[in-house]
């Protein structure tokens, strides 16, 4: 089962620490993305990334962090800047060019729970 | 700044009996629709998008620009349709799409 893989699949974290989410696809997609899905509010774009190298703020970009050194790999880094970081993250990629009406394929989600 | 709405947080039908899953969108350009859908323990994944005009599954969905709405149907309601319902909108600047606006969802349970 290639596609998109996600790891871990949950993630505890001491409130202060920082921690990355690893996000990997071998779909050869240019574009990828990271959402945040909490109860009840659906997901929400905290970065996306259109080629490598580059990567732009979603709508809830602060207290986050994210590099695309490689095609293939999108990490994210929930700081301790983040005031509410337990949630479900998910990332997602798609075709290349990321054109608009392209489908996103998505990862199987990281669960963070911040204690 | 756009927007998706889905006004039902819950919608629980018989099985047989029609669906159908509102959502309406807020966008000045023209809109690019997807509906999501995410089976219990299973990823997300595409159901449909407007532009293919297909039908999936049995579901079809109709951009209407008048009304601003993308509605979700299926004439005859399985159990196995029962899932998490995203409608999301594609987001644009520049020459490429930056990601989706989702809704928050609709869980549709379909009763036997």
């Amino acid at each position: 089962d290639g596609g998109i893989t996600q790891s871990p699949k949950y993630l505890f974290r001491k409130e202060g620490q920082n921690v990355t989410l690893s996000c990997e696809q071998n779909l050869n997609h240019d574009a990828m993305y990271w959402y945040r899905q909490d109860p009840g509010q659906g997901l929400r774009l905290i970065y996306y990334s259109q080629i490598v190298n580059d990567f732009q703020k979603g709508d809830i970009a602060e207290g986050y962090s994210v590099s695309r050194e490689k095609k293939e790999s999108f990490p994210l880094t929930v700081t301790s800047a983040q005031k509410n970081p337990t949630a479900f993250y998910l990332c997602a990629s798609s075709a290349p060019g990321g054109g608009g009406g392209n489908e996103q394929f998505f990862g199987p989600g990281t669960r963070l729970t911040v204690l | 700044a756009q927007r998706v709405t889905q006004p039902e947080k819950l919608l629980s039908v018989f099985k047989g009996a029609p669906v159908e899953l509102k959502c309406n969108y807020s966008y000045s350009g023209s809109p690019e629709l997807f509906w999501y859908v995410q089976y219990s323990r299973q990823r997300l994944q595409l159901l449909l998008r407007h532009i293919s005009r297909e039908s999936i599954k049995g579901f079809t969905a109709d951009l209407n620009k008048g009304e601003t709405s993308f509605h979700l149907k299926k004439p005859f309601a399985q159990e196995e349709d029962s899932a998490m319902y995203y409608c999301a909108l594609a987001r644009y600047s520049g020459g490429g799409a930056d990601g989706l606006t989702f809704g928050k969802g609709t869980h549709l349970i379909i009763q036997p």
